[in-house]
């Protein structure tokens, strides 16, 4: 079974804080996602990796950067958090044309 | 741009009933579609995926159907369970983008 790992399910900052949020997959997958999720708003595509220190923009992209180091990690940074980025980050991977499978979210606040 | 819409917005049905939900996508040009399921707090879980040269695929309980011309599928629940209670969301991979999705039905079947 895919194992898609976020290293945190809840997590507090500060405004103004440097805030990373990782991810790891098990199955060797080319592409990750990062979305975040809020009510009535649905999923929306931060940023996206097709290969190893690849990564293209998704929706909303202002605000965050990311990193792919190596193929199974990729890190969602907030440069300087804002109480308007409190919400639910889910990562996800997959295969080309295969289902993309979901981490557990980390739920963050940024006071 | 690709447009995923899921009606209604939230379903609630006593347990036992049959069931279907909705949803529809603006450009008929897909690779595949996704029907996907999230709990409370948690991340998506994959449910069923229809390739574009195909017309359903089934999972236990569970029938999705894609019509490409008319830019519809719909997620058969039979004999609802009180466990199935969630939010499903409908995705379109269209090749060479990221999958747009829906915002979700969210279903309650009460015992």
């Amino acid at each position: 079974d895919v194992k898609v790992t976020q290293s945190s399910r809840y997590l507090v900052k500060r405004t103004g804080e440097k805030v990373f949020l990782e991810c790891v997959q098990d199955m060797d997958h080319e592409n990750m996602f990062w979305y975040r999720q809020d009510p009535g708003l649905g999923l929306r595509l931060i940023y996206f990796s097709y290969d190893v220190k690849m990564k293209e923009k998704g929706d909303i992209p202002e605000g965050y950067s990311v990193s792919r180091e190596k193929k199974e990690r990729f890190s969602l940074i907030l440069e300087s958090a804002s109480t308007n980025q409190t919400s639910m980050y889910l990562c996800a991977s997959s295969l080309v044309g295969q289902p993309q499978h979901f981490g557990d979210g980390t739920r963050l606040s940024i006071l | 741009k690709q447009e995923v819409t899921q009606i209604p917005a939230a379903l609630s049905v006593p347990e036992g009933e049959n069931l279907v939900l909705n949803c529809s996508f603006t450009d008929s040009a897909i690779y595949n579609l996704q029907w996907f399921r999230q709990d409370p707090g948690k991340g998506l879980t994959s449910l069923l995926l229809i390739q574009s040269s195909q017309r359903e695929q089934t999972s236990g309980r569970l029938n999705a159907s894609l019509d490409k011309s008319s830019g519809r599928s719909t997620l058969y629940i039979a004999a609802s369970q009180p466990g199935d209670s969630a939010t499903y969301l409908c995705a379109v991979d269209s090749g060479n983008t990221p999958l747009v999705f829906g915002k979700g039905t969210r279903l309650s079947v009460i015992a």
